[in-house]
């Protein structure tokens, strides 16, 4: 039972490159979620899901994108990082309680 | 403005010993109140979890207090060991469909 998989774990992009994290969970859990993780600050929400094919916007959905294809599955992109995206980036699924990955680290040069 | 304010930010303590961390929130209407321990590199683990009716909570060497009332809760360590060096945040959830509150956290380190 591997709960909440994100990937990757690091990675570094270049102003204007995309790419997308993938939150994958093993729990049948409706309610998925992306957080970002900055020095000093609370984790802040940036999307979530209800449920599969269903989105809405967090605290600081600017510059992101989401994707729920697949109830196990819950994709954020980034269409073109900028460095203010550098951050620690948790997904947490919830189902009795929330269970949160690992985290990816994102540096933005 | 729904808000959680931890304190301290940082603290140092000997193995152990005991310590007590403190959270306060201004989240309203409330529904219930969660700590977690993140380690580094890590993502958080629930260590309790509080609803208003609840004044007190243990999960082994951690007890969680809650103050619905006052709207302060907080996280008592015994007998403190190395591997509870790790960040605390107090996380508050609101009713309906309010979003989590995170904390801050406090920084924990036990040194030998």
């Amino acid at each position: 039972n591997a709960g909440v998989t994100q990937t990757p774990k690091f990675r570094v992009l270049k102003t204007g490159q995309s790419m997308t994290l993938l939150c994958a969970q093993d729990m049948n859990h409706e309610y998925m979620y992306w957080y970002r993780q900055d020095p000093g600050m609370g984790l802040r929400l940036i999307h979530y899901s209800v449920g599969e094919g269903t989105t809405a916007k967090g605290e600081v959905p600017d510059g992101y994108n989401v994707s729920r294809l697949k109830k196990q599955n819950f994709l954020l992109g980034l269409e073109s990082a900028a460095p203010s995206q550098t951050s620690v980036y948790f997904c947490a699924s919830y189902g009795y309680g929330y269970t949160f990955g690992s985290g990816t680290r994102l540096t933005v040069v | 403005k729904n808000q959680v304010e931890q304190s301290p930010q940082s603290l140092i303590i000997l193995e152990g010993k005991n310590c007590t961390l403190q959270c306060n929130y201004t989240v309203s209407p409330f529904s219930n109140l969660r700590w977690y321990k993140q380690d580094t590199g890590r993502g958080p683990v629930s260590l309790t979890i509080m609803t208003f009716s609840e004044n007190t909570k243990s999960n082994g060497r951690y007890t969680a207090t809650l103050d619905a009332d006052t709207k302060q809760s907080s996280l008592h360590i015994t007998a403190s060991q190395l591997s509870d060096s790790a960040s605390y945040i107090c996380v508050v959830t609101g009713t309906g469909n309010t979003p989590l509150v995170f904390g801050k956290g406090t920084r924990l380190s036990v040194i030998a």
